[in-house]
């Protein structure tokens, strides 16, 4: 299976200023089409995951523009531009590049 | 809009079978979509569990694959998880999810509100 790294664990943020996450896969999740099988989903507290980002840069429909997702390869981020206190949860980075899709432990963002 | 909601039993006994369903609605299970299951536990994180397509199609996470049967039942709209001699280690949140009808699976855009499932004597 592919391991997914995501760094930092724990992220403490300051509403208004930008935020960054890092996501590390251990084989290349880009394909011969061009795109990298990698989404980004958030689990506020008491919810269930919601998807942000598909296919390494796509926002998923709703997610607000302030969200923004990059990388190739094996190497990913996923920013957001302006933190709102409704962003706090787990962030999780996935492949879908292979079965079984396979998930990042998770980056746990709040507020200072 | 499109809901999803689990629905069974909040224990089983070591060696039973976990069997859950989840009732689709403001969508047809039978539209185009591949219908799956995913778990979280403290000790594995988020983990795909296997998916369904309404002809019968299956996909399984092969660390999984000779205990589990996935079906989708068009009728009644709604699609169900059998998981066989269950232990401990099988305890946790079970979600029910949508993805598209491309493989491998990815971009899960709809969700259960997920149901928490204890394996327990």
């Amino acid at each position: 299976d592919i391991v997914m790294t995501q760094s930092p664990l724990s992220l403490p943020v300051t509403p208004g200023e930008p935020a960054s996450i890092s996501c590390r896969s251990n084989q290349s999740l880009l394909r011969s089409n061009g795109y990298n099988y990698l989404d980004w989903y958030l689990q506020r507290p008491g919810q269930s995951p919601q998807v942000l980002i598909y296919l390494g840069s796509n926002r998923a429909s709703g997610v607000p523009d302030r969200f923004s997702g990059s990388g190739s390869g094996t190497d990913f981020t996923l920013k957001i531009s302006r933190v709102e206190a409704e962003d706090v949860g787990v962030y999780y980075c996935m492949q879908a590049l292979q079965t079984p899709p396979t998930f990042g432990g998770g980056t746990r963002v709040d507020i200072k | 809009q499109v809901q999803l909601v689990e629905s069974g039993p909040g224990v089983v006994k070591p060696s039973e079978t976990l069997s859950l369903t989840c009732g689709v609605s403001g969508f047809s299970v039978g539209s185009g979509y591949f219908w799956g299951w995913i778990r979280q536990s403290p000790g594995k994180g988020l983990e795909w569990i296997g998916s369904a397509y309404h002809t019968g199609t299956t996909y399984f996470n092969p660390s999984l694959k000779t205990r589990l049967t996935i079906s989708v039942d068009t009728y009644k709209n709604e699609f169900s998880l059998k998981l066989r001699s269950v232990t401990a280690a099988d305890t946790a949140v079970y979600y029910c999810v949508r993805h598209g009808a491309v493989l491998p699976p990815g971009n899960f855009d709809i969700w259960g509100q997920g149901s928490r499932v204890t394996v327990s004597s």
